[in-house]
């Protein structure tokens, strides 16, 4: 167990839905980040917050957004989803925001299926 | 940009020692991290390397040759439960993210 908690484990959905995913970090950890994780994609980056503020986007659709809140939790909301969204969201959270010994550690994820 | 290249799948026996590869280029490096990843649960941490040389914990070491762009996983004493996914991925200076190679999946048989 990492101490990262994700829910919900599983969310199925229609396309053209909404969803919000929620992401708590371990204890003392001040960075959460948001991975994609589909069968022909691997693990991507989507974004990364440290502290209540936006550090980092990678390949975030503008369909989606996220945001992090001064309890440190963060959500990630997907909109007008499509069938190419099914996949695992994965969050994970450091203690900085970057850094030469920052390990990042993994929540259980949510594996969200679009119908 | 970012490439990080990982032999798609490899098969060992128990009790044996496995090597597992992985190239990477990037245009500012900051580290570079091993992570396994058993089939729809999330990647654990594994190990870190960010200076040349050896990093050894347990039954899994890892190398790093920042010149070469290459590091391997070496896992030695495999057991059966060691099949998984081994993802290799890099931390560059101006990103502050993991980009993460499409993984390893690793096979051991009895």
């Amino acid at each position: 167990d990492s101490g990262v908690t994700q829910t919900p484990k599983h969310l199925i959905t229609a396309t053209g839905q909404r969803v919000t995913l929620r992401c708590s970090p371990r204890s003392g950890d001040l960075s959460v980040y948001w991975y994609q994780q589909s069968l022909d994609q691997g693990l991507q980056f989507l974004i990364q917050y440290y502290n209540g503020e936006e550090r980092a986007k990678g390949n975030i659709l503008e369909r989606f957004s996220a945001q992090q809140f001064p309890d440190l939790h963060s959500e990630l909301n997907l909109s007008s989803l499509e069938l190419g969204d099914s996949a695992l969201y994965f969050c994970a959270s450091s203690k900085r925001t970057s850094g030469r010994t920052d390990t990042q550690y993994f929540g259980p994820g949510t594996r969200l299926t679009v119908l | 940009g970012q490439n990080i290249d990982q032999p798609t799948e490899m098969t060992a026996t128990e009790g044996a020692i496995v090597q597992i590869n992985c190239t990477y280029q990037t245009s500012g490096f900051n580290g570079l991290f091993w992570y396994q990843q058993h089939a729809g649960e999330a990647p654990t941490f594994l190990s870190y390397n960010v200076l040349d040389g050896l990093e050894e914990k347990g039954r899994f070491s890892s190398f790093l040759s920042r010149s070469k762009g290459y590091s391997y996983l070496l896992l030695k004493e495999l057991q059966m439960k060691d099949s998984a996914s081994y993802l290799c991925a890099v931390l560059d200076t101006g990103r502050r993210a993991l980009t993460f190679g499409s993984g390893t999946r690793l096979q051991v048989q009895p």
